[in-house]
Order: C-alpha cells, then structure tokens, then sequence
C-alpha cells in the first residue's frame, strides 16, 4: 500500500531552528511537496522536490533522498506565526497526490 | 499568480437543501480539480478528482449522488451536497493544478458547512 509517515506533533522555541520528517512508501514517484495550514484555513504550497537534494527558500529549506523515500522541511528563525500543521504530500505514478497526516508545529515564545 | 477562488466561504442552512460550492482558477487553466473534506483535527481527506469536460473521479466510500461534481470549463468546477444532513457537516477544500504533477496544486480558502 502507499504510506506517508510525519510526526503528529513537535514543539519548537521562537527564534530556533525544527526539522520535520517526511518518509514515504508509494506507488512510483513524481515528486515530494511540502504544504502549510494553519487552523481553520486551507492548505498552502510551500515547496516541491523532485531531485535529491536540497532546495532553500528564505526560512524554509526541504531536503529530498529517492533512494531513502525520505523528506524532511527545515525552519530557521522561528517565528510565532509559524505555528500551524506542516503536510508532505507525495504525487505517485499517477500524478495522485496521497497525503501525510501532518504535523502540528507549536511554537513557545 | 496562481489564485484559486472558493465560494461560499461559510454555509448555514437546514437539513435537507442542497448547497453548492464553486471553486474557481482566477489567472490559470485548470487542467485538473480537486475536492476534499477536512474534519476538526483530522488530515485532507481527498473526495474526488475532476478534469474538464469529463466524469469526476470519486474516492471509495464517497456517494456520487450525494456529492455531485461538475467540471464545466478550465476555470470553474462546483461541488454540490445534495440534501445535506448534519452528518455533512465539515471543511470542504477545492484546489486547482494547471498541467499534470509537477505542478503544486493550489488551493481555494474553504467552505465551512453546517447542517442544522
């Protein structure tokens, strides 16, 4: 079966740096994208791998290894407002995307 | 760019109407739309999959007759509960992706729906 697994929970203090694991078991692979959601809203797009290696966009970096089926989305600076559900989502062989449960970030001043 | 645009935003009404929802793609052709369903505290849960001109793909256990799609042109498709009971109740998301996967699907804000 097609499997993402993220942690259900993480804590993080402001100004500090969170790492949040992805790892993924699917059906083919089309690329690895990292979504933001805070409550009560809909999910934002954050970021896209399809290569191994690391992409960095300001505060947010996401890593990639096809060989380990593994993601992880990096923080740095962190800001209150970054509190919110991190999802990591896969596109398959049919370009489905199967969705991780997410990961609810709380932030401590 | 790429700005998806949900209405209604919130729905009160009776059990028993039937509610529509309409998610458009303001500045892109989408080639391919989605809808999900998010319960409080709970992860996406993707209803069906929509691409213009064509039948709608439902995931199993979601009732075609129930949750009508339609996918009249490359900027509009609409969801429609058809006699809504309490039980529908919940967060309904449409999202939008131009071309296949590679590109991020974008989402609308939400409808919020409550059935009384």
């Amino acid at each position: 079966g097609q499997n993402i697994d993220q942690p259900t929970e993480m804590t993080a203090t402001e100004g500090a740096i969170v790492q949040i694991n992805c790892t993924y078991q699917t059906s083919g692979f089309n690329g690895l994208f990292w979504y933001q959601q805070h409550a009560g809203e809909a999910p934002t797009f954050l970021s896209y791998n399809v290569l191994d290696g690391l992409e960095e966009k300001g505060r947010f970096s996401s890593f990639l290894s096809r060989s380990k089926g593994y993601s992880y989305l990096l923080l740095k600076e962190l800001q209150m407002k970054d509190s919110a559900s991190y999802l990591c989502a896969v596109s398959d062989s049919n370009y489905q995307l199967i969705w991780g449960a997410g990961t609810k970030l709380i932030i401590k001043p | 760019g790429a700005v998806v645009s949900q209405h209604p935003s919130w729905v009160i009404c009776k059990s028993g109407t039937s509610v529509k929802i309409e998610c458009r793609s303001l500045d892109f052709q989408a080639t391919t739309m989605f809808w999900y369903r998010q319960f409080p505290k709970q992860s996406l849960m993707l209803m069906a999959t929509s691409n213009e001109g064509s039948k709608a793909t439902y995931e199993q256990g979601v009732e075609k007759d129930k949750f009508l799609i339609n996918h009249a042109s490359l900027t509009l498709s609409t969801l429609t509960v058809t006699s809504a009971h309490p039980e529908d109740s919940s967060f309904y998301i449409c999202s939008a992706r131009w071309d296949r996967g590679h590109q991020p699907q974008h989402f609308g804000d939400g409808t919020r729906l409550s059935i009384l």
